[in-house]
């Protein structure tokens, strides 16, 4: 059965960092293509994050240079480094696995969140 | 960047149909995944590939796609389909990115 848990949120002051976790089973991790979606309070989904099977990775605009997507392959785990944190990165941050083609994806698995809440 | 657009909501009474549209340019040529997402809980996939739905996924849930609109249909509708409703799309036309629409809240009256 296919799990993903998430860890690491909790309450931050503006400019600091934090680490979220996300402890995969059922699958391996670096042979998918993993991506973290962040939702503020009462707002929609937000791309944050992918991380291809090979490594490359992207960002979305509002989070790039800050946010880091990485995996630890023998721990199974996909971790965002979140750092220069602002108020408007407070959100439940959701871990997903993408399911691919050659000319789309779309998240068939998602973690149950973590909520980041930055302020002061 | 693209840019998905759904109404902020939909009202519908038990038993009857609805349908919340996901416009952008030429959607058509895309591949349009639709989540649903009931309060304190993670989004569910329920339709992919326009029109696929995984194993689990009631027949009621069916979705289109053509010109600039995707419609998600929802025939039959339950109590317990009321959520909120994304749509998404894979973005590659310069950064590869995933594209989601603002989100409907479905309300069964």
């Amino acid at each position: 059965e296919v799990q993903l848990v998430e860890s690491g949120g909790g309450l931050v002051q503006p400019g600091g960092s934090l680490r979220l976790s996300c402890a995969a089973s059922g699958f391996t991790v670096s042979s998918n293509y993993m991506s973290w979606v962040r939702q503020a309070p009462g707002k929609g989904l937000e791309w944050v994050s992918v991380i291809y099977s090979g490594g490359s990775t992207y960002y979305a605009d509002s989070v790039k240079g800050r946010f880091t997507i990485s995996r630890h392959n023998s721990k199974n785990t996909l971790y965002l480094q979140m750092n220069s944190l602002r108020a408007e990165d407070t959100a439940v941050y959701y871990c997903a696995r993408l399911s691919t083609t050659v000319t789309t994806k779309w998240f068939d698995y998602w973690g149950q969140g973590t909520l980041v809440t930055v302020s002061s | 960047s693209y840019v998905l657009t759904q109404p902020p909501s939909v009202s519908v009474a038990p038993g009857k149909t609805a349908r919340i549209t996901c416009g952008g340019n030429n959607i058509g040529s895309k591949s349009v995944h639709w989540y649903q997402q009931k309060p304190g809980q993670a989004p569910v996939l329920v339709i992919y590939y326009d029109s696929d739905r995984p194993s689990g996924i009631p027949e009621r849930f069916s979705g289109s796609n053509s010109g600039n609109t995707a419609t998600l249909t929802i025939s039959r509708v339950e109590a317990g389909d009321e959520a909120d409703y994304y749509c998404q799309v894979w973005d590659s036309s310069s950064d590869p990115s995933v594209v989601f629409g603002g989100g409907t809240k479905l309300t069964v009256l």
